[in-house]
């Protein structure tokens, strides 16, 4: 059974700085997803990742995934009160189910000033 | 926005009643995802149609049932709710299983009392 765990699950941090959540996962998996979540709101997709050493940059958030260890990572470089979120990874199951996403627990960001 | 409508975005009913989830896919997409989020489960897949046919189940109680009709659109059924039922329920769309990227619609916020 697939399985993702995110660290940390809870982040406070202030702006400016720079910090890293990590996605691991179980087993073997095609591609794995960053989502963004605001309170209340639907999922927007950040990053898909593909293939091993993908990585993937907009603003000042960049994802990356290592296949052979089966971790992804979301770096926040220099971060701003508008990143505050709960991130999601997403992992494709391919499992013999073919399509459906299996997330982690996500992480809530909250960037003080 | 996405392109995948659910209906409605909020409903409140009493334990022991059924309700219907609707989601129409994004233009083109032939693939549906229905999942749940709550606040001790998180984020987890329920069902997979493609095409009008059942593609894969996840965590999906007997109570609960979907179907994918012939213009493609989606319906969840919930049937003799349960105070732990209230969740929010997201559809997803994607052109087919597991080759692309899955877009998410706004959620239905199921609330039972």
């Amino acid at each position: 059974e697939l399985k993702v765990e995110q660290n940390p699950l809870f982040l406070s941090m202030q702006e400016g700085k720079n910090y890293t959540i990590y996605c691991n996962y179980s087993t073997t998996s095609d591609r794995l997803y960053w989502y963004r979540q605001d309170p209340g709101k639907s999922l927007e997709s950040l990053f898909v990742l593909l293939s091993n050493g993908a990585v993937k940059q907009e603003g000042r958030l960049m994802a990356s995934l290592d296949t052979k260890a089966r971790l992804s990572t979301l770096h926040i470089t220099a971060a701003v009160h508008d990143l505050s979120a709960t991130y999601f990874c997403a992992v494709g199951d391919i499992g013999g189910s073919q399509g459906n996403l299996i997330f982690g627990k996500g992480t809530k960001l909250s960037v003080k000033p | 926005d996405s392109g995948v409508t659910q209906t409605p975005k909020h409903l409140i009913t009493a334990t022991g009643q059924r309700v219907t989830l609707r989601c129409s896919p994004r233009s083109g997409d032939l693939s549906v995802y229905w999942y749940q989020q709550s606040l001790d489960q998180g984020l987890q897949f329920l069902i997979q149609y493609y095409n009008g046919e059942e593609r894969a189940k996840g965590n999906i109680l007997e109570r609960f049932s979907a179907q994918q009709f012939p213009d493609l659109h989606s319906e969840l059924n919930l049937s003799s709710l349960e105070l732990g039922d209230s969740a929010l329920y997201f559809c997803a769309s994607s052109v087919a299983p597991g080759e692309t990227e899955a877009f998410f619609g706004q959620g239905t916020r199921l609330t039972v009392v």
